[in-house]
């Protein structure tokens, strides 16, 4: 079964280091999603992309993160210069063109900054 | 914008008994799915299960079981047969049109022997 794949699976990164999450979505999804879990908290919506662009993003998503497509098959959330509060579960997600339809989530990265 | 409202933090069950977990939500799309995930401790999100607002009937996934009144906007999630392994977070969520997935707070479920 297709399924979202996310890695690393856990990345320890200092304070003001950059971080390239990584996500490769089911290949005849059109749309991509990135997701932040803080410890103990809802899971809030960063930023969905679309046809190369980013189609919608939070308040969370400010000019500290990017997203790129630079492959077929890769999609990236960047993160410039970490900060503590960065440190979270960072899921992707893709869906197939069609709306509404399921978001199929990767395993998530657990990103922690120190 | 679309909302998604769990109103029980917490929530424990004995095993082998039965469990209801509330989700509301408030759109004014008239085409949606509703979902429940679970996140177990390894903190990976888990499909159980999904609705789509315009069927009628109830989805059923084995143990898990819905109960959608879409006038209430309403999507609350049965347990039944509870297992230690249901032990969870458990998270409802929404999309519709061209929205990214919404979801609620959560609500901890308790699996207790």
């Amino acid at each position: 079964e297709p399924e979202v794949t996310q890695t690393p699976s856990h990345q320890v990164t200092q304070m003001g280091q950059e971080v390239i999450l990584r996500c490769v979505p089911i290949s005849n999804h059109l749309y991509f999603y990135w997701y932040r879990q803080i410890l103990g908290q809802k899971v809030e919506f960063l930023v969905s992309f679309y046809n190369n662009e980013i189609s919608e993003k939070s308040e969370i998503f400010d000019d500290q993160f990017s997203v790129e497509r630079p492959d077929g098959s890769n999609f990236t959330l960047k993160i410039r210069s970490t900060k503590l509060e960065d440190s979270a579960m960072y899921f992707c997600a893709s869906r197939e063109l069609g709306t509404p339809n399921e978001a199929f989530f990767g395993q998530g990265t657990r990103l922690t900054v120190v | 914008a679309q909302t998604v409202t769990q109103s029980q933090p917490e929530m424990s069950v004995q095993e082998a008994e039965t469990v209801t977990l509330s989700c509301t939500y408030d759109t004014s799309e008239s085409n949606y799915y509703l979902f429940w995930y679970k996140q177990p401790p390894s903190r990976q999100m888990i499909l159980v299960i999904r609705q789509e607002a315009y069927k009628q009937q109830n989805a059923t996934e084995n143990r898990f079981s819905v109960n959608f009144q879409k006038a209430a906007k309403s999507f609350s999630l049965k347990i039944s047969d509870s297992q230690l392994g249901d032990t969870a977070m458990y998270f409802c969520a929404f999309i519709g049109g061209n929205t990214p997935l919404v979801f609620g707070k959560g609500t901890r479920l308790s699996v207790i022997a």
